[in-house]
C-alpha cells in the first residue's frame, strides 16, 4: 500500500504569490491534517479535516485555507505569501478523527519564498 | 497549554553505543505520545507509539517507555548505528477536545562509525 503521497515535493514562488499544496492519505484512512515545519522547530499544527470537514484549525493566519475531497485527498492553500512562509509543510493522515490515532506523515512539500 | 521539551537538542555518539532521548511534557491529560524520526529535509516516520495506559513499547532496537503523571518518556536505542543518525521528534496527543499533536523539537542524532 501506498504512504501517504505529497506534492509537489519542492517548489519556489514570489512573495504575494499563492500556492497549493497536495496530499493523498493512506487508502482507508479519513481524516488529514496539516503542519508547517519551519527549520530547527518541531511541527506546528494548521488544519484537521475529517470526513471532508474542518475539525480543528491552529493558530495561524486567514491566508491558509484548506479543504478535503470526496475521495479523502486533500488540498492546503496559501494567499499572498510572505517570507516567513517558508518552510516544510506536512501532511498525516490517520484513520479516524483527530482523537487517540496514530497519525503517518508524507514526505513533506518545501516551499521556498523568494 | 501542552509545551513538549527534548533534551538534549544535539548528541554524537560513537557506534555500537546505547543511547537514551529524553522528552517531557507539561500536562500529563493526553491520549499517547508518539515518537517519530525525520531524515533531512523529509518527512516523519513513526517509530513507536505508547497509549497513555501503557508504560512501554518496543521494536527492534528501540524501546519507549512512558510515566505519564511524572511528564516523561524516553526513546532508549540499543547498539546505534549510522543509520540511526536523524532528528528525533517526540509529540503527545492532548485529550482535551479534537486536539492535534504538539511536538518537541527534536533531538539531533548522530551516530559516528
Amino acid at each position: 500500500d501506498a504512504g501517504v503521497t505529497q506534492s509537489p515535493t519542492h517548489l519556489i514562488k514570489t512573495r504575494g504569490q499563492h500556492v497549493t499544496l497536495r496530499c493523498s492519505p493512506i487508502s482507508g484512512h479519513k481524516s488529514v491534517s496539516w503542519y508547517q515545519q519551519v527549520l530547527g522547530q518541531g511541527p506546528q499544527f494548521i488544519f484537521q479535516y475529517y470526513e471532508k470537514e474542518e475539525r480543528g484549525r491552529g493558530n495561524f493566519p486567514d491566508r491558509f485555507s484548506a479543504r478535503q475531497f470526496p475521495n479523502y485527498s486533500s488540498e492546503l492553500n496559501v494567499n499572498a505569501l510572505l517570507l516567513g512562509d517558508s518552510a516544510l509543510y506536512l501532511c498525516a493522515s490517520s484513520l479516524r478523527g483527530i482523537v487517540n490515532t496514530e497519525a503517518f506523515f508524507g514526505q513533506g512539500t518545501r516551499l521556498t519564498v523568494v | 497549554k501542552q509545551e513538549v521539551t527534548q533534551i538534549p537538542a544535539a548528541l554524537s555518539v560513537p557506534e555500537g553505543e546505547n543511547l537514551v532521548l529524553n522528552c517531557s511534557f507539561t500536562d500529563s491529560a493526553i491520549y499517547n505520545l508518539q515518537w517519530f524520526r525525520q531524515d533531512p529535509g523529509k518527512g516523519l516516520t513513526s517509530l513507536l507509539l505508547i497509549q497513555s495506559s501503557q508504560r512501554e513499547q518496543t521494536s527492534g532496537r528501540l524501546n519507549a517507555s512512558l510515566d505519564k503523571s511524572s511528564g516523561r518518556s524516553t526513546l532508549y536505542i540499543a547498539a546505534s548505528q549510522p543509520g540511526d543518525s536523524a532528528t528525533y521528534l517526540c509529540a503527545v496527543q492532548p485529550d482535551s477536545g479534537n486536539t492535534p499533536l504538539v511536538f518537541g523539537k527534536g533531538t539531533r542524532l548522530s551516530v559516528i562509525a
